[in-house]
């Protein structure tokens, strides 16, 4: 079954403590996003990947980090998370090209104490 | 900055209607528009993607229309079912030589009551 799989789903942490969220596909996509979700603001990219080794930021890259070493795996790095990244964090991917639909993952959602 | 703005935030029919959702933004030069719906605890699933030289796109009961140079676009559901019920969401792609931007509104919640 074609599927983004993020992992975990649900954290509850606390402030200052590095944390890692993975996102995988099996469409042999080459595009990848991170958006998160918040009431009143809505979905907003984090950061994108057009390739392996090739990532760009989005509009609220700050406070998180991202790698992309091979074509199926994006994961999500906050190196020192804070409260106000509390959210719901979607990874999603797409084929080549900005004109193909995008499929997400069913979110992870982040507590940050 | 891209703004994207869906009217109404919340919506509730009986089974059987048909219904339009609406969709607008405020920078025109955009690469793409695409609807979605989310579940409540699931991600979103794409509905329909229209590229930006399209008007139209249409995916059985679904129809979605663009007019790129109002900055508007309409979600159509015909004969609303109970199982449409989902927030739906619109968002805007636009590609520049700095990168490409997708850009969401904050959707419509659809209740379709049996």
């Amino acid at each position: 079954e074609a599927q983004v799989t993020q992992n975990p789903r649900y954290l509850i942490t606390v402030t200052g403590k590095k944390l890692t969220v993975t996102c995988s596909q099996n469409m042999n996509h080459e595009y990848m996003s991170w958006y998160r979700q918040d009431p009143g603001l809505g979905l907003r990219q984090i950061y994108y990947s057009m390739n392996v080794e090739v990532t760009d930021k989005g509009d609220v890259p700050e406070g998180y980090k991202v790698s992309r070493k091979e074509k199926r795996n994006f994961p999500l790095i906050l190196e020192s998370p804070s409260p106000n990244q509390t959210s719901l964090y979607f990874c999603a991917s797409s084929s080549t090209g900005w004109n193909q639909p995008q499929h997400f993952g069913d979110g992870t959602r982040l507590s940050i104490l | 900055k891209q703004e994207v703005t869906q009217i109404p935030a919340a919506l509730s029919v009986p089974e059987g209607e048909n219904l339009v959702l609406n969709c607008s933004f405020t920078d025109s030069a955009i690469y793409n528009l695409q609807w979605f719906r989310q579940d409540p605890g699931k991600g979103l699933t794409s509905l329909l993607l229209i590229q930006s030289s399209q008007r139209e796109q249409t995916s059985g009961r679904l129809n979605a229309s663009l007019d790129k140079s109002s900055g508007r676009s309409t979600l159509y559901i015909a004969a609303s079912q109970p199982g449409d019920s989902a927030t739906y969401l619109c968002a805007v792609r636009k590609v520049e030589t700095s990168g490409s931007r997708l850009t969401f509104g904050e959707g419509t919640q659809l209740t379709v009551n049996p």
